[in-house]
């Protein structure tokens, strides 16, 4: 079954600076799906990249897409302490089914 | 336009007993989801609704699970009886459908945090 995995694990950063996550998957997909989740709070989607995509914006995002690796990588630029929080991407199935398959995500600190 | 919402935020409860959890979608949305993540790991898919219809339930762990969504608008998910096991939080999401043949964004709701004790 596929996966989504997130890297790094945990990445703690200075206001500023920038902040990329990494995240790969096991299977075909349709698309895959960066998801944020503040502390104790519901998941807010960010971004969609669909598979014939390599590349998209969203004011401070960039998410980057290679179905050859099977990886995507989420940058946020000039990271604010508010960034914090767990980030997930989550990839469909093209197989049919619309379930996503989330990874376990990247705490990211962003100290002010 | 209003978001997925849930609702209760946070139930506690002991184990044995019954707890309903509601998702409403997004007004509209045909598609809706029940994920879960209980401590530590990583958020699953539970089942997946069309309408009134179960698309996909194959997430589900037991039978004391249960999804309705009658009239294909708001959906409950019981849990009976509950064990220590089924702590965790409860997401729900909604989706507009499929797109030229590809799934559409899934919007989640806050979430439901439940406590078996």
């Amino acid at each position: 079954s596929q996966q989504g995995e997130e890297d790094p694990q945990a990445l703690s950063i200075q206001e500023g600076e920038n902040a990329t996550m990494n995240c790969s998957y096991k299977t075909s997909i349709n698309n895959l799906q960066w998801y944020r989740q503040n502390s104790g709070r519901g998941l807010v989607h960010l971004i969609l990249i669909r598979s014939n995509e390599r590349e998209k914006h969203s004011g401070r995002l960039r998410v980057t897409l290679d179905t050859s690796k099977k990886s995507s990588s989420l940058l946020i630029t000039a990271s604010r302490a508010a960034d914090t929080a767990s980030y997930f991407c989550a990839t469909d199935d093209r197989g049919g089914s619309e379930k996503l398959v989330f990874g376990k995500g990247t705490k990211l600190t962003v100290n002010p | 336009e209003a978001g997925v919402t849930q609702f209760p935020s946070h139930s506690v409860i002991e184990k044995g007993q019954t707890v309903t959890l509601r998702c409403d979608p997004i007004s509209g949305h045909d598609n809706l989801y029940w994920y879960r993540r209980v401590m530590g790991k990583e958020i699953k898919f539970l089942l997946h609704f069309v309408k009134e219809s179960k698309q996909d339930e194959s997430g589900m762990p037991n039978n004391r699970f249960l999804a309705e969504r009658t009239g294909g608008t708001y959906s409950t998910l019981k849990v009976q009886p509950a064990e220590l096991e089924d702590s965790g939080v409860y997401f729900c999401a909604s989706s507009q459908g499929i797109l030229a043949g590809v799934a559409d964004t899934q919007y989640f709701g806050p979430g439901t945090r439940l406590t078996v004790l």
